[in-house]
């Protein structure tokens, strides 16, 4: 049972590139988070999706896509990276029993240069 | 909207000792769920404890257990015979227990970043 996969596990890009950050999970979880960590800051959400086909903003979305098209996968793309977007991001999931809380990925540490 | 506070940004304890980390929280629902994560330097997020809130006992998991305190909106965890391994970044999260789409949100306080010291 591997949990949530992230990947990759360190990026580094220049601004204005885009890239696709990889989020998938086995557990059959409906829910789905995107968060970014900046020091001080904790975790804020970005995009969140309440299964497939079904997605919605969290409090930092902009510059920022994602997609569900099956219940295991959540990508979240870049459109056009900032330095602003330099975080690191985790991808998380929860079944419907949300006292369970979330099970996070291991994290993408991203630079933009 | 909910908010969590922990005004603890940094703290330290000798191994073998014990460590309280303070957590307080706002919100106008009366049914929710707490947690405490620890993220060690490796990054990860693991759950340590959860604790909702329509139970009145107390967490408890091996040597972390919380001091919720429902009226006064705290939920503090305390760590006995703190370890090496206890060293990382512990934040305290909120969720509401009801309701769909958004609610399934996790809001985090800032984090305390703890060192236990041999």
């Amino acid at each position: 049972n591997a949990g949530v996969t992230q990947t990759p596990k360190f990026q580094v890009l220049k601004t204005g590139q885009s890239m696709t950050l990889q989020c998938a999970q086995d557990m059959n979880h409906e829910y789905m988070s995107w968060y970014r960590q900046d020091p001080g800051m904790g975790l804020r959400l970005i995009h969140y999706s309440v299964g497939a086909g079904i997605t919605d903003q969290g409090e930092v979305p902009n510059g920022y896509n994602v997609s569900r098209s099956t219940t295991e996968d959540f990508p979240l793309r870049l459109l056009s990276a900032a330095p602003s977007q330099t975080s690191v991001y985790f991808c998380a999931s929860s079944d419907r029993d949300r006292g369970y809380g979330y099970t996070f990925g291991s994290g993408t540490r991203l630079t933009v240069v | 909207a909910q908010t969590v506070t922990q005004s603890q940004p940094e703290m330290s304890v000798q191994e073998a000792e014990t460590v309280t980390l303070s957590c307080t929280y706002d919100t106008s629902e009366n049914n929710y769920y707490l947690f405490w994560y620890k993220q060690p330097p490796s990054r990860q997020m693991i759950l340590v404890i959860r604790q909702e809130a329509y139970k009145q006992q107390n967490a408890t998991e091996n040597r972390f257990s919380v001091n919720f305190q429902k009226a006064a909106k705290s939920f503090s965890l305390k760590i006995s015979d703190s370890q090496l391994g206890d060293t990382a970044m512990y934040f305290c999260a909120f969720m509401k227990a009801r309701g769909g789409g958004s609610n399934y949100k996790l809001t985090f306080g800032k984090g305390t970043l703890l060192t236990v010291n041999p």
